[in-house]
């Protein structure tokens, strides 16, 4: 089993939908997580960075963390067409500078 | 803001050659990190470096080494390159103890 489970999609939503994309782990010492946002033939680009548990917002984003299920989302609000990109968890354990990556969900918003 | 920088986009090389991917950080991280990156298995991480001259192996450090002489340079060597190391290859930085991971726009590299 890996360690960070991330539904590849691709997931395809019209403008200005809201869109949720999901990661779930099994090991109970994360407590740093992340999300990336990655353009074709780019770098992954840090999007969020959450500590434990509850949410955090940034503009039209939001990060969720639920760490008794283990289960990390991110909303986006109000889908514009320049969100489509591949969306990659990640998540670390305090004291650790590794990172453990989900596979990435590809998003497309259509105009 | 932080600044990873890959010496090269694109880079066509042959089987058997030695290849140097290049990494350069303005950040004065302690921490730089190779990876590549497949379809479907994601981000892989090769090695990783947490001060200068040191380094430690990452999932798939077979084929690959590195060198780190100074703080803001981290390079990624192909000893003997051969066409299952076709891949994107990213290199990140960050600071002490749960900073986040800063990349680069990776080099695409393909070896014929």
């Amino acid at each position: 089993q890996k360690e960070v489970e991330q539904d590849p999609g691709p997931l395809s939503v019209p403008e200005g939908a809201i869109v949720s994309l999901n990661c779930t782990y099994s090991n109970s010492a994360f407590q740093y997580f992340m999300w990336y946002r990655q353009y074709s033939r780019k770098g992954p680009e840090l999007l969020m960075y959450t500590y434990s548990s509850g949410n955090k917002e940034d503009g039209r984003f939001t990060a969720q963390v639920d760490k008794s299920s283990k289960y990390i989302s991110l909303f986006i609000r109000d889908s514009q067409p320049s969100d489509s990109a591949t969306y990659l968890c990640a998540m670390s354990a305090i004291g650790a500078n590794n990172l453990f990556f989900g596979t990435g969900t590809r998003l497309t918003v259509i105009p | 803001d932080v600044k990873v920088t890959q010496s090269s986009r694109y880079l066509v090389k042959r089987t058997g050659e030695k290849v140097f991917l290049e990494c350069v950080q303005d950040m004065d991280h302690e921490n730089m990190f190779w990876y590549r990156q497949d379809p479907g298995l994601g981000l892989r991480l090769i090695y990783f470096s947490y001060d200068v001259k040191m380094k430690e192996k990452g999932d798939i450090p077979e084929g690959y080494s590195v060198s780190r002489e100074k703080k803001e340079r981290f390079s990624l060597i192909l000893e003997s390159a051969s066409t299952n190391q076709t891949s994107m290859y990213l290199c990140a930085s960050s600071g002490p103890e749960n900073q986040p991971q800063h990349f680069g726009d990776g080099t695409r590299l393909s070896i014929l």
